[in-house]
């Protein structure tokens, strides 16, 4: 399974453009990228997915280089309520799903 | 839209207990649901797979004898933890894939919030 990195944590304040970065070297051939948050006490909740290039959804978008080796989840003008855990996820197929498989994730402090 | 509802939301037993958990798909069918456990500030963790009309599948580490599943319908998966004791306390996330495709999101419900005192 290719694993994935992200940094621990984030701050930032209102009304500013968020970038989380998440590395997967070993990504496979197969393998979407697929992003989610979680607020305390309650399940994930799906944000965004893609295999390259850029997605765009109404409420993020996402990066990825050619080498697909890393990705970025871009959170544009972040509000209070973005402050939440974002989990990147990386598919491997074999199941028949996108991965399974949870890091650590991004503690997102969002701040007036 | 499509959504994954999980009830109860929250529950409190005494040890040796059984507690039952349950979680539905709403408004689609889910032939396969996943079940996950969180520790307090920690990631989730796969606990097993739900597989409607068969025996689930688990994760290594996970005691099948104490967390039992059952999925009898295209909408319904149960999780029981039986004989609970306060090591068990903690946050059950059931969820399920958007669509039937290959890397398919997955549509995940609230939680329930497990203690065992």
């Amino acid at each position: 399974l290719a694993k994935t990195t992200q940094p621990i944590s984030m701050d930032s304040y209102e009304g500013q453009e968020v970038n989380i970065t998440c590395s997967h070297n070993n990504i496979a051939t197969n393998d979407y990228i697929t992003w989610y948050q979680q607020f305390p006490s309650q399940g994930p909740r799906f944000i965004i997915q893609g295999y390259k290039t850029k997605v765009t959804n109404e409420v993020a978008s996402l990066f990825i280089p050619a080498d697909r080796k890393s990705s970025t989840l871009s959170l544009p003008r972040v509000s209070l309520s973005d402050t939440a855990v974002y989990y990147c996820l990386v598919g491997d197929g074999l199941r028949g799903y996108s991965t399974l498989t949870f890091g650590k994730g991004t503690m997102l402090l969002v701040s007036p | 839209g499509a959504v994954v509802s999980q009830h109860p939301s929250w529950v409190i037993c005494k040890s040796g207990t059984s507690v039952k958990i349950e979680c539905r798909s709403l408004d689609f069918q889910a032939t396969t649901m996943f079940w996950y456990r969180q520790f307090p500030k920690q990631s989730l963790m796969l606990m097993a797979t739900s597989n409607e009309g068969s025996k689930a599948t688990y994760e290594q580490g996970v005691e099948k004898d104490k967390f039992l599943i059952n999925h009898a319908s295209l909408t319904l998966s149960t999780l029981t933890v039986t004989s609970a004791h306060p090591e068990d306390s903690s946050f059950y996330i059931c969820s399920a894939p958007m669509d039937r495709v290959n890397n398919s999101p997955l549509h995940f419900g609230n939680g329930t919030r497990l203690t065992v005192t």
